[in-house]
């Protein structure tokens, strides 16, 4: 059971929005503004997608955005593309001893 | 343009010492606006967090294998090194390496990140 959690799947048709939640608790994403997003295609490294909680890095798409509410984190993927089916992975500094934590994944199907 | 790559055994035997590297380019390990991390990736535990190092030699590990891990620095190769110890079948995983951007010494986000390297434990 990972200490951050996520839905363990999401599908929406090309051309459509989706969100993926991303739920901790008062001790990580709740408190601090370091959660992060990471995309990973199969048999790659994750890559970084969005970073403190709403930021993207140079050259990820204006499709990918991030917000937070409470203990819990969401990633938009707007305009849905082919190229976005991808398991996607949240993660947050937490004050516990472990430190860093990542959510479980989520498959995105692309329809 | 950063670059991380892992190397090291990709079998290992139970009980032994798993023993990785991680060369990095396009970066000096030496700047202290970063850590250098390891982390796994299996289908029973998913992504978990391993550990980090700071050039000064501060380092930070995950509580579950802080008894078996050490992680080291090479400043002068540029490299930074991974050993877990007592090896089970549970360490069976993909091994990433990885910058981790800190915030006031705090763990922020990691980017960019190796392409990873299997290790199996097995007889």
């Amino acid at each position: 059971q990972s200490a951050l959690t996520q839905p363990a799947s999401v599908s929406g048709s090309s051309g459509q929005s989706i969100t993926i939640s991303c739920t901790g608790t008062s001790s990580d994403v709740g408190t601090y503004k370091y959660v992060s997003w990471y995309q990973q295609h199969p048999g790659k490294a994750p890559k970084l997608m969005i970073y403190e909680v709403i930021n993207r890095p140079l050259g990820v798409s204006n499709r990918f955005s991030g917000s937070k509410s409470g203990n819990t984190a969401s990633l938009t993927i707007s305009g849905l593309q082919a190229e976005d089916e991808a398991d996607y992975y949240c993660s947050s500094y937490s004050s516990s001893s472990t430190l860093v934590l990542f959510g479980g994944g989520t498959k995105l199907t692309v329809l | 343009q950063v670059q991380l790559q892992e190397s090291g055994p990709g079998l290992v035997k139970p009980s032994q010492t798993l023993s990785l590297t991680c060369t990095v380019s396009g970066a000096s390990i030496s700047s202290g606006a970063y850590y250098w991390s390891w982390i796994r990736q299996n289908p029973e535990r998913g992504l978990e967090w391993i550990g980090y190092i700071h050039y000064s030699g501060y380092t930070y590990y995950n509580p579950s294998l802080k008894s078996r891990l050490t992680i080291s620095l090479d400043t002068s190769k540029n490299q930074f090194s991974l050993n877990l110890s007592s090896v089970t079948a549970a360490d069976t995983a993909v091994y990433y390496c990885a910058r981790v951007h800190i915030d006031y010494g705090d763990y922020d986000w990691l980017d960019p990140w190796g392409q990873g390297t299997v290790v199996t434990v097995s007889s």
